[in-house]
């Protein structure tokens, strides 16, 4: 079954500092999806990326990179040079191909960052 | 694009009520599904459906039902409203056969069980 793992669930940081975010997973699928998304104070949803399983390539988006690796299932997200307009709370979540792209999400990271 | 529509924004409830939360979407996606979040759980998936016709349960079902009788619309109800329903419920949509997979959610609907 599929199965998100975010095991820090209040992270405070001081601006500037590089901050990372722990996300692991369970499936088992081979074909798979793996996506961050933000939901800032004003609660919407945002998607900020996604990653299939055939793709171990790590990605750099301005100050966020993703690191994902299928050795130890997870997919990590970093912030570098954190400001307070990053504060909002994260989530990882899966989607599997077999489940019709059913997704499912972790229990979230809550991210401050003070000035 | 009005993308992803739920109606209404806040509602209130005694137990025993039911209600039907409604999610419409404009972009032709065919999937669609419903979570509700609380504190600490982040989201959780209720019901889901990959397209007209068919739906399918997800993490929680219990107390709630869904239909998609169309493409746009995918509504949520709740046949007899309990406190343990209290939170905010999210719709999103995606699309399926493009194997994107990203949702695209509504603004969220709160709701409150008395």
């Amino acid at each position: 079954a599929q199965k998100v793992t975010q095991a820090q669930t209040e992270i405070s940081v001081v601006e500037k500092e590089d901050v990372t975010l722990d996300c692991v997973y369970e499936t088992r699928d081979t074909t798979y999806y793996l996506f961050w998304y933000k939901q800032p104070p004003s609660g919407e949803l945002v998607f900020l990326i996604r990653r299939n399983s055939f793709d171990e390539q790590n990605e750099i988006s301005g100050r966020y990179s993703w690191n994902f690796q299928k050795s130890t299932s997870s997919f990590n997200f970093t912030i570098t040079a954190s400001q307070v307009v990053d504060s909002a709370v994260y989530f990882c979540a899966l989607s599997e191909i077999t489940g019709g792209f059913k997704t499912i999400f972790g229990a979230g990271t809550r991210l401050f960052v003070k000035a | 694009n009005a993308g992803v529509t739920q109606t209404p924004k806040f509602q209130v409830l005694k137990t025993g009520q039911s209600m039907t939360l409604q999610c419409a979407q404009d972009m032709n996606h065919e999937y669609m599904s419903w979570y509700r979040q609380d504190p600490g759980m982040g989201l959780r998936l209720i019901h889901y459906s990959v397209g007209a016709g068919i739906t399918d349960q997800g993490e929680v079902p219990n107390g709630y039902n869904v239909s998609r009788s169309t493409t746009e619309d995918f509504p949520l109800r709740l046949l007899s409203a309990a406190p343990s329903q209290t939170s905010v419920y999210f719709c999103a949509s995606s699309y399926r056969t493009s194997g994107t997979g990203e949702l695209f959610f509504g603004e969220g609907s709160r709701l409150t069980v008395l």
